[in-house]
């Protein structure tokens, strides 16, 4: 069984670009969870989806952050424009359940 | 407010050394998950327990509802265990997604 995804694993882009991250869960899995873990501090949840629906999105940090989830399978992240505080490393995790979930291997993200 | 605290932050050890991290946590967690990473890796899920005591292969984990606690264990360690270990707590009900520990971060030198 394929585990979750994510696409690209890297990312280097100028501070005001744009960047979008995609998060390919676990084939059946409606929950769907971005978190992100910024330089020297803990991983950081973001928003949880239920399919295609976004059921919490208290831990987006402002309205430079755009989460979708069309169709309820891939969800994509992007960030708008990018600013140098959002470096770090954007995890992506899904579950059958809200309590079990499996991470993704993270996306870098350097904004210079 | 959920919280999750990890120790020790680091830890350096001797190789074949028996290993514990400790997590404590708060009120309304009601299922505490074990994280690794390795550096540059993505995360893996080693186990997640909301009582009693689970064990794979070198790794145990094991948690105390009463005290609000959680310890993992590795048995004779080895250079390749080096990683940083994350508890993360699942509170449930309003509050979505998991309250993640600092980490810690183990080398186990050969």
């Amino acid at each position: 069984e394929a585990g979750v995804t994510q696409f690209p694993s890297h990312s280097v882009i100028e501070k005001g670009q744009t960047v979008t991250l995609r998060c390919d869960p676990i084939s059946g899995h409606d929950n769907l969870y971005w978190y992100r873990r910024v330089m020297g501090k803990e991983i950081k949840f973001l928003l949880h989806f239920v399919k295609e629906s976004k059921q919490d999105e208290s831990g987006m940090p402002n309205n430079r952050f755009l989460a979708e989830r069309t169709g309820g399978t891939y969800s994509t992240l992007k960030v708008q424009p990018a600013e140098l505080e959002d470096s770090g490393v954007y995890f992506c995790a899904s579950g059958l359940t809200e309590e079990t979930q499996y991470f993704g291997p993270g996306t870098r993200l350097l904004v210079l | 407010k959920n919280e999750v605290e990890q120790s020790p932050q680091n830890l350096t050890a001797q190789e074949g050394e028996f290993i514990t991290i400790n997590c404590s946590y708060s009120v309304g967690i009601s299922a505490l998950h074990w994280l690794q990473q390795h550096p540059g890796g993505g995360i893996v899920s080693l186990f997640m327990l909301s009582s009693g005591k689970k064990k794979h292969g070198r790794l145990i984990a094991t948690i105390n509802i009463q005290e609000k606690h959680s310890s993992l264990h590795i048995t004779a360690s080895h250079p390749r265990d080096s990683a940083v270990y994350i508890c993360a707590g699942y509170s449930g009900g309003g509050a979505d997604g998991l309250t993640f520990g600092k980490g810690t971060h183990l080398i186990i030198q050969p």
